[in-house]
């Protein structure tokens, strides 16, 4: 199975700064990439699909890049909502894997 | 809309079965480009996709090969929802479960999780 790697494991900034996030998949995934947003005791919300495209009502402030194996998640300017944990995901092959996720905590 | 509500206990013994529960609103569980899936997540193994049954002319059933020989999910199109089976669980099977709908394999609507514990 793909294995997705993020780092760093945690990140701590304060509001306002540029965040940027990674995942580097074992292989190949092509652009069979999401993104996802986890707040404590809520269930993840997709932000990031087909590696760089908003999903609804997600903020432009949340961007995705990448391809192939190495793939970035970049937050413009953080608002105090955005200090959660993220998880990234490939469809790319079955079964479907995700990453073991981003901390980002207030510095 | 599409909304999803899960339901079933917290606790489970081991060598027993796990069953739970997820209601669609705002969509039918037979929908042509949907995906209904469990996912669940905890400290060990973070998240972790287990499966899924989706419609398309025929009922199809996608698993995890970690849980293959002891999960079942069925699609009710009754009182659309699907529903989630894992037999003979562990103390290893305690995790918070989720079910999501899956379009493009990607997870844009997700239920409210159930933690579920193995214990005696």
């Amino acid at each position: 199975e793909i294995v997705l790697t993020q780092s760093p494991a945690t990140l701590s900034l304060s509001p306002g700064e540029r965040a940027t996030l990674s995942c580097r998949a074992s292989q190949s995934v092509s652009t069979y990439f999401a993104w996802y947003q986890q707040k404590p005791g809520q269930s993840p919300r997709l932000l990031i699909f087909d590696a760089s495209s908003r999903a609804t009502g997600i903020p432009a402030r949340f961007s995705g890049s990448g391809s192939g194996t190495d793939f970035t998640l970049t937050i413009s300017s953080l608002e105090p909502e955005d200090f959660a944990v993220y998880y990234c995901q490939q469809r790319s092959d079955w079964p479907l894997t995700f990453g073991g996720g981003t901390k980002v905590e207030i510095k | 809309q599409v909304q999803l509500q899960q339901s079933g206990p917290g606790l489970v013994k081991p060598s027993q079965t796990l069953s739970l529960t997820c209601d669609i609103s705002g969509e039918s569980v037979s929908s042509n480009r949907a995906a209904w899936n469990w996912i669940r997540q905890s400290p060990s193994r973070g998240l972790e996709w287990l499966g899924r049954t989706y419609y398309r002319s025929k009922w199809n059933n996608d698993y995890a090969m970690s849980v293959k020989s002891r999960i079942t999910i069925n699609p009710d199109t009754s009182k659309n929802q699907f529903s989630l089976q894992l037999r003979s669980v562990t103390p290893e099977d305690t995790a918070m479960y989720f079910c999501a709908r899956m379009v493009g394999d990607q997870a844009d609507r997700w239920g409210q999780g159930t933690l579920v514990t193995v214990s005696s």
